[in-house]
Order: structure tokens, then C-alpha cells, then sequence
């Protein structure tokens, strides 16, 4: 069992729609973090977060410790947002990344 | 400052062959990692390392070394490449050696074994 699960792997989405991905865990960790990796491109931190709620402009991220479980939510989405986002975790120093949302925001 | 650096963008090899993967950071990061990418599996920790001088296994370390002679370089040596090794490489770099820093990655090597 992967200890790092995405759901959806994939997602199609209008533009302007709310769109919500989510992370569950398996390991007791001290940070989550949300990454952005476009088509072809490198990787971009979003969020690391341990607790509570983050907002960076059209996005936010929120996690639950107790239930092992972070949902990264963008609001009016956009084409440009098209990506692959990654949860990673850090149960000690090195991360463990789930397999990816790939996101497709259509005008 | 430009970051986390990796030379070359694209690489193709043939099988045995061996080569070098660069990767350098100028932000005075103490941790540096190597990771893979392929199709369908999440990023795989190769090695890493929390400070010049010292290095370690990560979660698919065969076939592969590193060194970390000073802070900034973090080179990745395939020994005697594989088609396995076909993959995307990236290194990254954090500050300290605790999780709760953001990590920063470079842009990336695609490598094809033959």
C-alpha cells in the first residue's frame, strides 16, 4: 500500500470552476507539501503546511492530522493552471511523494 | 541567485556507458537529494545528503553514486547505465536538514538509455 494516496489521478475541469484535490497518509509526519509540476517543466512548491489552512491567492491548502488528510482546493480555475500537483510528505527529513493529479482546466 | 542548477537538460546514452548528472545549488542549502521520475510512480529518493562531506541511500540508490565535496555541488554518477535508468532526474535542495523547509528543485535532466 502506497503510504501517500491523490485522488483523482486525473481531472478535467471548466474554467472557473472550484476544484478540489485531495491527499491522504499513512505515517505520522512533521510537514505536508503541495507541488505544482507543469507539462515538461520542473517543480514548484506551493504549500508545506503541518497544521490548519494556507491561502496563496486562488489557492489553498488545508490539513487534518488527526484524519491524515490535506485537500489542496483552487477556486476559479483557470487554464493556467493545467498541471500536475503532487503531495509529498516528511514522516523524518526525506519527503514521500504520492503519484500526482493530473489537472485540466478547459476554457 | 540562480536557484538549484542541473546540466544536462537531455541526455542519451547507451547501455554501459557511464556519466555524470551536475546539479548545483547557490542558496547555501545544507540539504541536497537526487529523486527519479518515471511514468506512473511518484518522485523516488535516490540519495541524498544533509551537508558536504556526507551522503546517503535513499530509496533506489543501485546503480547510481554521489559525492558532496562543498556545499553548492551534489553530482549523481550513473556507473554502467541501464535502459532501467531511463527516467527524469531532478535534484533539490533544502535549507537545514529538517522536513519543515520548502524544497526547491531543479529543472530537470530526461535521460534515455539505449
Amino acid at each position: 500500500k502506497n503510504e501517500v494516496e491523490q485522488s483523482p489521478q486525473n481531472l478535467t475541469a471548466q474554467e472557473g470552476e472550484f476544484i478540489t484535490i485531495n491527499c491522504s497518509y499513512s505515517v505520522g509526519i512533521s510537514a505536508l507539501h503541495w507541488l505544482q509540476q507543469h507539462p515538461g517543466g520542473g517543480i514548484v512548491s506551493l504549500f508545506m503546511l503541518s497544521s490548519g489552512k494556507k491561502k496563496h491567492g486562488r489557492l489553498i491548502a488545508t490539513i487534518n492530522i488527526q484524519e491524515k488528510h490535506s485537500s489542496l482546493h483552487i477556486t476559479a480555475s483557470h487554464p493556467r493552471d493545467s498541471a500536475v500537483y503532487i503531495c509529498a510528505v516528511s514522516p523524518t527529513g526525506n519527503l514521500i511523494f504520492g503519484k500526482g493529479t493530473k489537472l485540466s482546466v478547459k476554457p | 541567485n540562480a536557484g538549484v542548477t542541473q546540466t544536462p537538460k537531455f541526455q542519451v546514452l547507451k547501455t554501459g556507458q557511464s556519466m555524470t548528472l551536475q546539479c548545483a545549488q547557490d542558496m547555501n542549502h545544507e540539504y541536497m537529494s537526487w529523486y527519479r521520475q518515471d511514468p506512473g510512480m511518484g518522485l523516488r529518493l535516490i540519495h541524498y545528503s544533509v551537508g558536504a562531506g556526507i551522503t546517503d541511500q535513499g530509496e533506489v540508490p543501485n546503480g547510481y553514486n554521489v559525492s558532496r565535496s562543498t556545499t553548492e555541488d551534489f553530482p549523481l554518477r550513473l556507473l554502467s547505465a541501464a535502459p532501467s535508468q531511463t527516467s527524469v532526474y531532478f535534484c533539490a535542495s533544502r535549507p537545514g536538514t529538517g522536513s519543515v523547509n520548502e524544497q526547491f528543485f531543479g529543472p530537470g535532466t530526461r535521460l534515455t538509455v539505449l
